[in-house]
């Protein structure tokens, strides 16, 4: 029992390239969200998932994409990065009660 | 709106020493509130859940409703508890799985 995987856990891009955060959990958790989190100000939500193919925007969510083909794979697509998506990224996940579980995060750089 | 006020970022106690983690919200619904720890690079961890009302590492919380609060207690506090604390909200019922993050305190125990 993997948890909550992410790949990968170091990222250096330049901008304007794209890339895919993966993130997949292996306890048929329905709901699933990307964080990112910044010195200061937190965790914030970017996009989340109520369930395979619903999606919906969370605090932050320009500049990403995501789908929920599947239960347990909900990918983080960035479009054109920028240095301002320079931050830790952490996926989560949880059942309709108790915790979330969280990844052990995405290291991203955009220079 | 839900809304998770943490008023320190930083607070610093020397071992042995009482501490006590404040974290206010604001939530028109029936809020569910847990406690995340975050030790230094590493994933967030559950530390506690309103509902579960159970002591982790020493540590409790109590939902004041009255005062819309749900501060983080340790009576004597640990070198090996220095780490970020995350206060979070989210609607215990519904299907409003969003989980909403303070800004985080980090904790510093001095020897």
């Amino acid at each position: 029992n993997a948890g909550v995987t992410q790949t990968p856990k170091f990222q250096v891009l330049k901008t304007g390239q794209s890339m895919t955060l993966q993130c997949a959990q292996d306890m048929n958790h329905e709901y699933m969200s990307w964080y990112r989190q910044d010195p200061g100000m937190g965790l914030r939500l970017i996009h989340y998932s109520v369930g395979a193919g619903i999606t919906d925007q969370g605090e932050v969510p320009n500049g990403y994409n995501v789908s929920r083909s599947t239960t347990e794979d909900f990918p983080l697509r960035l479009l054109s990065a920028a240095p301002s998506q320079t931050s830790v990224y952490f996926c989560a996940s949880s059942q309709r009660e108790g915790g979330y579980t969280f990844g052990s995060g995405t290291r991203l750089t955009v220079v | 709106a839900q809304r998770v006020t943490q008023p320190e970022k930083l607070l610093s106690v020397f071992k042995g020493a009482p501490v006590e983690l404040k974290c206010n919200y604001s939530y028109s619904g029936s809020p569910e509130l847990f406690w995340y720890v975050q030790y230094s690079r590493q994933r967030l961890q559950l530390l506690l859940r309103h509902i579960s009302r159970e002591s982790i590492k020493g540590f409790t919380a109590d939902l004041n409703k009255g005062e819309t609060s749900f501060h983080l207690k340790k009576p004597f506090a640990q070198e090996e508890d220095s780490a970020m604390y995350y206060c979070a909200l989210r609607d215990s019922g519904g299907s409003n799985y969003k989980l909403t993050f303070g800004k985080g305190t980090l904790l510093t125990v001095n020897p």
